[in-house]
């Protein structure tokens, strides 16, 4: 079955940690996502990237890294910058630019600082 | 600014008891609206795209409408596994998505 994979789906950090959250897909999207979800609030946007080796910051990106040097995968990396990084983390993808371009989403890691 | 807006956010119905789910919007260039689902713990699952006014879709007990300046979600005689949180969004021109805050459902046997 095509869909999206992150890993891991709970991780905990100590203070002055990076992380990093792995999200694989098997749809042959273009486009991956990552979003931030809070109680109470909206999903934020992190970082998107349109192609290989290509990516954007999105509302709220200081204190994360992104790469794309595999079509199928887009990790994400939550430095000491941020400041709270306690949330719901959300990788996504679409077909691309064109088309419905529905977001297709993975199960979600929850990440909690100590 | 661009805004997306979803009210009430949270609703307790009867099974059986219909109702709606409203998400307003202000956005330049939309080019989509779209509805997801979201149960506890879990991402968000795809429901339904709308992307001119008029335009209306249905999956079983849902049917999502839009307008110029905002959607509903109807649903018709809940069960209680239709539970869940309920998330809007719009797709404006440079592939940027917008989401509202969401609506938290409960369908009570």
């Amino acid at each position: 079955d095509g869909g999206i994979t992150q890993s891991p789906k709970y991780l905990f950090r100590k203070e002055g940690q990076n992380v990093t959250l792995s999200c694989e897909q098997n749809l042959n999207h273009d486009a991956m996502y990552w979003y931030r979800q809070d109680p109470g609030q909206g999903l934020r946007l992190i970082y998107y990237s349109q192609i290989v080796n290509d990516f954007q910051k999105g509302d709220i990106a200081e204190g994360y890294s992104v790469s794309r040097e595999k079509k199928e995968s887009f990790p994400l990396t939550v430095t000491s910058a941020q400041k709270n990084p306690t949330a719901f983390y959300l990788c996504a993808s679409s077909i691309g630019l064109t088309g419905a371009n529905v977001l297709t989403f993975g199960a979600g890691s929850r990440l909690t600082v100590l | 600014e661009d805004q997306v807006t979803q009210s009430p956010e949270a609703l307790r119905l009867q099974e059986g008891e219909s109702s709606s789910l409203n998400c307003s919007y202000t956005v330049s260039g939309l080019r989509g609206l779209f509805w997801y689902r979201q149960d506890p713990g879990k991402g968000p699952e795809f429901l339904f795209t709308l992307y001119s006014a008029g335009e209306e879709k249905e999956k079983e007990r849902l049917k999502a409408t839009l307008t110029k300046k905002e959607s509903f979600l109807h649903i018709t005689a809940p069960k209680p596994e239709d539970s869940a949180t309920y998330l809007c969004a719009v797709r404006r021109t440079g592939n940027q998505f917008y989401f509202g805050t969401g609506t938290s459902l409960t369908v009570i046997p």
